[in-house]
Formats: C-alpha cells, structure tokens, sequence
C-alpha cells in the first residue's frame, strides 16, 4: 500500500527558515516523481512543482521559483520542502503527492498535510 | 501560473446530476484530471486522463471534454459527494496548474 507520511505542524516566526518532511513507502521512492501543493486556509490547492528522487532533477512553478527548494534523501525514502526565510504569507498546509501510476503523469497519492503558521 | 477556470459553487439535490465545469487555453492538448477534496481531508484522484476512473471510483463519477472546456459529471449525486472539485492540467511548457475549485453542496 503507497503511503505518504509527512510531518508534524508547525509555528514558525517571520525569517526562520523550516524544512518539512514526507516519507514515502510501499513503492519505488527512487523512481517516481513526487511533488507539493500549497493550500492557503479556505483557499485553492496550488502546484509548487515535482522533484525526481532518482537524481534530484526539480521543476518549480514559476509562482515559486527561488521561493522555496525541494530535495530528497533516497536512502530514508523522503523528500523535502525547505524555505530559508518565512514570511507570514507562507502560511498554509503544505501536500506531498506522488506519481506512481503507468497509466498517467499527475498525482495520484498524497500525504495527509502539513500545516505551517507563520507569525510574529 | 497556469490559469484554469471553474465555477464557485454548484448546488444540486441528492439523486439529481451535476456538471462542473473547467477551461483552459491548452486542455485541447492536455489531458486534465479531477480531485476531491472534503473538509479537512487531502485531495482524492476522481478522474484522470479527461475520463478515466481510477480504481476505486464510483461509476457515477465521468468526465468529458469539448474544445477548450472540459467537464466532471456526477450523476445520481449523493450526500457523501459534497465537496470541493479541482481540475488540474498542464501548460505547454510543463508547468501543472488547478482550477480554483468548485464546492459542490447537496441540497
């Protein structure tokens, strides 16, 4: 069974960097892209890019390009999502998705969220 | 990004059918896929490939699509199927976008 597990929320100030986690099991980690979606409270879902855990190749959103980084540990099976400077407005819950089917290229697991509050 | 247009909200009563609909400049060269989320849960894969249902899926879930718009179908709606609905699709350059999303309320 695919499973995502991302971790815990969390409360962050203004200027703190963060680095959030999701660990995938039950397929292949190292060949199948995995990505982040940005949902801000009572707000759409927002695609922030794919990283290919294989060899770290990453594609960003143009909305977020050198706004955060995505990176992956394949021996730990777990990708990253990193920001080096918050702001308030980075407030959201953050989703790994991955892409695991043969059939298509979007998403078609996801983990359970990570909520990250920024504020003074 | 990626712009994608759907409608708000969509009201419908339980057994009757709703249309939501999504257009975009580029979904008559991409495939476009469909996503439910309910309160507090992480997105569901409801359709994929324009029309495909994913394992799992209810038969009364379909797509279509028609030039610049495509649509998700939900016939004989139920209670459980409130929710919001997102398409999502790619641009041209690789870069994936969603609609806005559309809350489906159950009379």
């Amino acid at each position: 069974e695919v499973q995502l597990v991302q971790s815990g929320a969390e409360v962050k100030k203004p200027g703190e960097s963060l680095k959030v986690s999701c660990r995938g099991s039950g397929y292949n980690f190292a060949t199948h892209w995995i990505g982040w979606v940005r949902q801000k409270p009572g707000k759409g879902l927002e695609w922030m890019g794919i990283i290919f855990p294989g060899d770290s190749d990453a594609r960003y959103s143009p909305s977020f390009q050198g706004q955060v980084s995505f990176s992956v540990d394949k021996s730990i099976n777990t990708a990253y999502l990193e920001w080096s400077s918050l702001r308030a407005s980075d407030t959201a819950k953050y989703y790994c998705a991955s892409i695991t089917s043969t059939l298509f290229t979007a998403f078609d697991f996801w983990g359970q969220g990570t909520l990250v509050t920024v504020s003074s | 990004s990626y712009e994608l247009t759907q409608p708000p909200s969509v009201s419908v009563s339980p057994g009757q059918t709703a249309t939501i609909t999504c257009s975009g400049d580029e979904l008559p060269k991409q495939y476009v896929y469909w996503y439910q989320q309910k309160t507090g849960q992480a997105p569901v894969l409801v359709i994929y490939k324009d029309k495909e249902r994913p394992s799992g899926i209810p038969e009364r879930f379909s797509g279509s699509t028609s030039g610049t718009v495509v649509t998700l179908t939900i016939s004989g709606v139920q209670a459980e199927d409130e929710a919001d609905y997102y398409c999502h699709s790619p641009d041209s350059s690789g870069t994936w976008g969603f609609g806005g999303g559309t809350k489906v309320t159950v009379l």
